[in-house]
């Protein structure tokens, strides 16, 4: 059974340009959380996706955006980047957001350094 | 709002010793408590979790009790190995709210 699976890895923008990560959860998940960790902190609450919608959001601007697909799959997107946006970008899903969600199983990440 | 404040890193044991990491809270209500860790190139799993206070979470050999009085969640194991390097991180959620989590705390253990 695959866990959550991020893609890429690692990539590396210039400040101003776009940028799409994606991540499929758990199989059976339906709920998908984005979150940023900055290098030495601990990761911070980006928003969350349920039935295609965003269900909530944490403090960052709308240049930060996302889309949930009808298989589950998520994506984040980030417009006109800034240095500041280099982080570890992790995903996280979990069944059913009525439940504690602490019941989150985290993917290893996207490493996103803007130069 | 609702913080999390763990004891700064790096903490560095000779393997078999004794661990804490403290770590404390700040919420407006009755927050569950969690403990997760995070391995070199992995990404953050769940290692022990309380709801209600005086409970107490446990997971391989790791042991942490909700302590309401003194707003406090600290995490303990009698015996660390090597393989227990990682860093870990605090985290409270309030009703379904998200998961709000310390800096993290980098443990060395070396053999």
């Amino acid at each position: 059974d695959a866990g959550v699976t991020q893609s890429p890895t690692h990539l590396i923008k210039t400040r101003g340009q776009q940028v799409t990560l994606r991540c499929s959860p758990k199989s059976g998940h339906d709920t998908v959380s984005w979150y940023q960790q900055a290098l030495g902190q601990g990761p911070q609450f980006i928003f969350q996706y349920y039935e295609e919608e965003e269900r909530q959001r944490g403090n960052f601007p709308d240049r930060f955006s996302g889309h949930q697909f009808p298989n589950y799959s998520s994506e984040l997107n980030v417009n006109a980047l800034l240095l500041g946006d280099s982080a570890l970008y992790l995903c996280a899903s979990s069944l059913d957001p009525g439940l504690p969600l602490y019941e989150q199983y985290f993917g290893p990440g996207t490493r996103l350094t803007v130069t | 709002g609702d913080s999390v404040t763990q004891m700064e890193g790096p903490v560095t044991l000779s393997e078999e010793a004794f661990l804490t990491i403290n770590c404390t809270y700040t919420a407006t209500g009755y927050p569950s408590l969690f403990w997760y860790v995070q391995y070199p190139g992995e990404g953050l799993q769940l290692l022990l979790k309380a709801t209600k206070a005086d409970d107490k979470g446990s997971n391989k050999g790791f042991e942490a009790t909700y302590r309401k009085e003194t707003t406090s969640f600290h995490l303990e194991k009698g015996s660390v190995q090597v393989s227990d390097s990682a860093v870990y991180f605090c985290a409270l959620s309030e009703r379904n709210t998200p998961l709000v989590f310390g800096k993290g705390t980098r443990l060395s253990v070396i053999a």
